[in-house]
């Protein structure tokens, strides 16, 4: 089972909008509505950011929200600040095979 | 408040074995899944496997079948997992992870994550 594909990174001014992208198959992204995306800074844990595509957990910021259509989901962050400076992964749940789960390559957002 | 605390970082020899633990406080661990999730230095994520907490029920990653071992102690609120014969690329920080949602309405995704533990395999 490949790796979501993400872009390495992406970067935006504050207050700008960002979309990262996260590109799969059938048989995870595109074959299922369990995409969750994952923030995580240096040294940290991950932390959930979405869930089942586009919901979000109590406590994230509205400025995240995430959609999918065929085989790619999406992540965009609005009203970019400089605490969102992190990598995101993308993951998707797929029954193919084991694993179960299958995370994105990451993306590396800056905050020019 | 839920928490995920795990064992310290850990330096094996290849060929060796690790075992990590995750206590987990401020829920019933039997009721939600338990994931472990790994990390390699620079690198990004990897889904190990998990274990149902109530029974435990064990699913693993194909490329580590036969190494890897998750098991639960339900009297002190923690799970296990134990990687054997550890080559240098098994070096990585290891998490484990919740499961939202409960053993009921599994949401296959995670919300809350231990500290992680670095396991450093080197002659």
């Amino acid at each position: 089972q490949s790796a979501l594909t993400q872009p390495a990174s992406v970067s935006g001014s504050p207050g700008q909008s960002i979309t990262i992208s996260c590109t799969g198959t059938s048989s995870d992204v595109g074959g299922y509505n369990y995409v969750s995306w994952y923030q995580q800074h240096p040294g940290k844990a991950p932390k959930l950011m979405i869930y089942d595509v586009s919901n979000r957990p109590s406590g994230v910021s509205n400025r995240f929200s995430g959609s999918k259509s065929g085989n790619t989901a999406s992540l965009t962050i609005s009203g970019l600040q400089a605490e969102d400076e992190a990598d995101y992964y993308c993951s998707s749940y797929t029954i193919s095979s084991t694993p179960l789960y299958v995370f994105g390559t990451g993306t590396k957002v800056t905050v020019l | 408040q839920v928490q995920l605390v795990q064992s310290g970082a850990e330096v094996k020899k290849p060929g060796a074995s690790v075992k990590v633990s995750c206590k987990a406080s401020g829920y019933t661990l039997t009721s939600y899944y338990m994931h472990w999730v790994r990390q390699a230095p620079g690198q990004g994520l990897e889904w190990m496997g998990a274990i149902i907490p109530s029974g435990g029920g064990t699913i693993y990653a194909q490329n580590l079948q036969g190494r890897v071992s998750m098991a639960r102690d339900t009297s002190t609120s923690t799970v296990y997992m134990e990687l054997s014969s550890l080559r240098s690329e098994d070096t990585a920080v290891y998490y484990c992870a919740r499961e939202q949602g409960g053993v009921a309405a599994p949401k296959k995704s995670f919300d809350y994550w231990g500290q992680g533990t670095l396991v450093t395999v080197s002659s």
